[in-house]
């Protein structure tokens, strides 16, 4: 069966650097795959989509990639700060289904 | 802004009561989803309708069904709540291209006593 996976530990970082999240998948090779934010006791909201065909794509600060052969994105926040601090999420749709990991907790410290 | 209202934020209710929780979106989406999300296990979805009346199943939809009986609002309903049914309940809408992204709610935190 797909799945996909991110790192269940937080991640915590400094005021200023880069975070980079990660988004596994195996099985089924996503044609496009999509990044949320979700805050404490808020719904996910939608931040960007790539397409397998796209190896980057970039929104100010934000950052993603993907990497068909390591069946990867990474998702890049630079200059990050404590107002990044949140869950992000991945998600990818096959078979009229959208699959979400279960998120990587991200703590920017000032 | 696409806005998605969940009837309740928090609910509490007893088991085998029928629970029914209610979703309604403002953008005139065919997609609508139901999810339950649980900490470390992530999102799940239960069910999606893609039209009126259309419904199709998630990859957990016992102990559930819905309804969708006009465009904007697509209801879960629990038809005898059990305690492991207590979880976050989140509704979504998108428009019908598969590539889409998804237009959530804030959520309803069901308890189940």
């Amino acid at each position: 069966s797909q799945k996909i996976e991110q790192n269940s530990e937080a991640l915590n970082i400094q005021e200023g650097k880069t975070a980079t999240l990660t988004c596994n998948y195996t099985n089924y090779s996503p044609a496009y795959l999509q990044w949320y934010r979700q805050d404490p006791g808020r719904g996910p909201v939608f931040l960007l989509l790539i397409r397998e065909n796209e190896k980057e794509k970039r929104k100010e600060r934000l950052k993603v990639t993907f990497d068909t052969t390591l069946k990867q994105s990474l998702f890049h926040i630079t200059a990050s700060q404590p107002a990044d601090s949140a869950t992000y999420l991945c998600a990818w749709y096959n078979f009229n289904k959208f699959y979400f990991g279960s998120g990587t907790k991200l703590n920017v410290k000032p | 802004d696409v806005k998605v209202t969940q009837s309740s934020r928090y609910l509490v209710k007893r088991t085998g009561e029928k629970v029914f929780l209610e979703c309604v979106q403002d953008m005139d989406h065919e997609n609508m989803f139901w999810y339950r999300q649980d900490p470390g296990l992530g999102l799940r979805l239960i069910y999606f309708s893609y039209d009126v009346k259309m419904k199709e199943k998630g990859d957990i939809p016992e102990g559930y069904s819905v309804s969708r009986e006009k465009k904007e609002r697509f209801s879960l309903i629990l038809e005898s709540a059990s305690t492991n049914q207590t979880s976050m309940y989140l509704c979504a809408s998108s428009w019908e291209d598969s590539n889409q992204p998804q237009h959530f709610g804030d959520g309803t935190r069901l308890s189940i006593l």
